[in-house]
């Protein structure tokens, strides 16, 4: 069990470019979450897959948006023209039952 | 729709003080409640959770009890130590809606000081 891993750990891009994050989940977890977190705030749920269908996508996704997790393995996040208030940190979780188990998070600066 | 509240930080205790924080919750339904912590420069860890009214949570030395007469899930530590300095994060999970995300209240630094 290596855990929850996240690439890239930090990102720095310009306004309106676009930005892909990864997530590798604990084998075996079917369920994959996606989180943000802003500064001095809790997590907020983003989505939700088990294997490779997306369940749930909370209105915070925007239209900007996507995620999608081939093969329900690896997941993938992408933001397409950042915008200055897409800075965050993002964070992946995966279950296979009850538990989330929650990655380093991918720390996303806009400028 | 379902939120956490918990009190505001930064908390900061001498060693070996007794901790609490406050915590409580809106949900309708029987929802699973949480205390995540986060160390510096780590990711969010489960430190304890409870299940159905009543249940107590524990797990290093940490306790929270659900309360559903009250609505809270107040964490709690006898004697804090510099190493548990971090970031808590109330949470809950389900309840009528069973939806299987989990909702984080804002998070509570704490600073322990020798």
């Amino acid at each position: 069990d290596t855990g929850v891993s996240q690439d890239p750990r930090h990102k720095i891009t310009k306004r309106g470019q676009n930005v892909t994050f990864r997530c590798d989940p604990i084998s075996e977890h079917n369920r994959l979450y996606w989180y943000r977190q802003t500064l001095g705030q809790g997590p907020e749920f983003l989505t939700y897959f088990q294997n490779e269908a997306q369940l749930e996508k909370s209105r915070l996704l925007s239209d900007r948006f996507s995620a999608e997790r081939p093969k329900g393995s690896f997941s993938t996040l992408e933001i397409q023209r950042t915008e200055q208030g897409d800075s965050a940190m993002y964070l992946c979780a995966s279950s296979r039952s009850y538990e989330q188990y929650f990655g380093p998070g991918t720390r996303l600066t806009v400028t | 729709g379902n939120s956490v509240t918990q009190m505001e930080g930064p908390v900061t205790l001498s060693e070996e003080a007794f901790l609490t924080i406050n915590c409580t919750y809106t949900a309708t339904g029987y929802p699973s409640l949480f205390w995540y912590v986060q160390y510096p420069g780590e990711g969010l860890q489960l430190l304890l959770k409870a299940t159905k009214a009543d249940d107590k949570g524990s797990n290093k030395g940490f306790e929270a009890t659900y309360r559903k007469e009250t609505t809270s899930f107040h964490l709690e530590k006898g004697s804090v130590q510099v190493s548990d300095s971090a970031v808590y994060f109330c949470a809950l999970k389900g309840g009528e809606t069973s939806y299987d995300k989990v909702i984080f209240g804002p998070g509570t630094s704490l600073s322990v000081i020798p």
